[in-house]
């Protein structure tokens, strides 16, 4: 069993609509939580960064991580065409574990 | 712009040949990560340096070679170069793994294309 597990998708959505990215991770240890947006060919970029559970909101952006059910969640609103990348969760614990990301493509 | 930089940003070279991509950290940042991406593939991690010492080893293949220099650089060494290690190399960094809120930093990548 993989530390992080995400559904690669693709996923594809009119523009405006609510998306939500969704992760598992695998040991209750973990603490820190991540979200990095990858445009095609480039480096990730962080996006959104928890401790424990509950939600962090920045501007559209909204992370949730419930550590009962090892859940972490990345919902994007009124999601743009300029919101069109992968999105990749990850996870520290005595190293950095990523999922394998999530290809969102926004449709205008 | 994350404050990684990674050179060269692009390569071509030839099965069996070696290259070296280098990696300078953010500023104040001590580990050094690599990793590496396939088309269509997740992040592999590589390697990670932690002021100068190798930390930790992941899938790193055996004709691969890293090392982290006083001055917090790093180089990542290909060599015996094979078709299949075409992809993108990215260098990140951070300040420390066990520093609360700490997180990791990532450059913008090498795109190297064995031919």
């Amino acid at each position: 069993q993989k530390e992080v597990e995400q559904d690669p998708g693709p996923l594809s959505v009119p523009e405006g609509a609510i998306v939500s990215l969704n992760c598992t991770y695998s040991n209750s240890a973990f603490q820190y939580f991540m979200w990095y947006r990858q445009y095609s060919r480039k480096g990730p970029e962080l996006l959104m960064y928890t401790y424990s559970s509950g939600n962090k909101e920045d501007g559209r952006f909204t992370a949730q991580v419930d550590k009962s059910s090892k859940y972490i969640s990345l919902f994007i609103r009124d999601s743009q065409p300029s919101d069109s990348a992968t999105y990749l969760c990850a996870s520290r614990g005595n190293q950095f574990y990523f999922g394998t990301g999530t290809s969102l493509t926004v449709i205008p | 712009d994350s404050g990684v930089t990674q050179t060269p940003k692009h390569l071509i070279t030839a099965t069996g040949q070696r290259v070296t991509l280098r990696c300078s950290p953010r500023s104040g940042d001590l580990s050094v990560y690599w990793y590496q991406q396939s088309l269509d593939q997740g992040l592999q991690f590589l390697i990670q340096y932690y002021n100068g010492e190798e930390r930790a080893k992941g899938n790193i293949l055996e004709r691969f070679s890293a090392q982290q220099f006083p001055d917090l650089h790093s180089e990542l060494n290909l060599s015996s170069l094979e078709l299949g290690d075409s992809a993108l190399y990215f260098c990140a960094s951070s300040v420390d793994l066990y520093v609360s809120g700490n997180t990791i930093y990532f450059g913008e990548g090498s795109w190297l294309t064995v031919v």
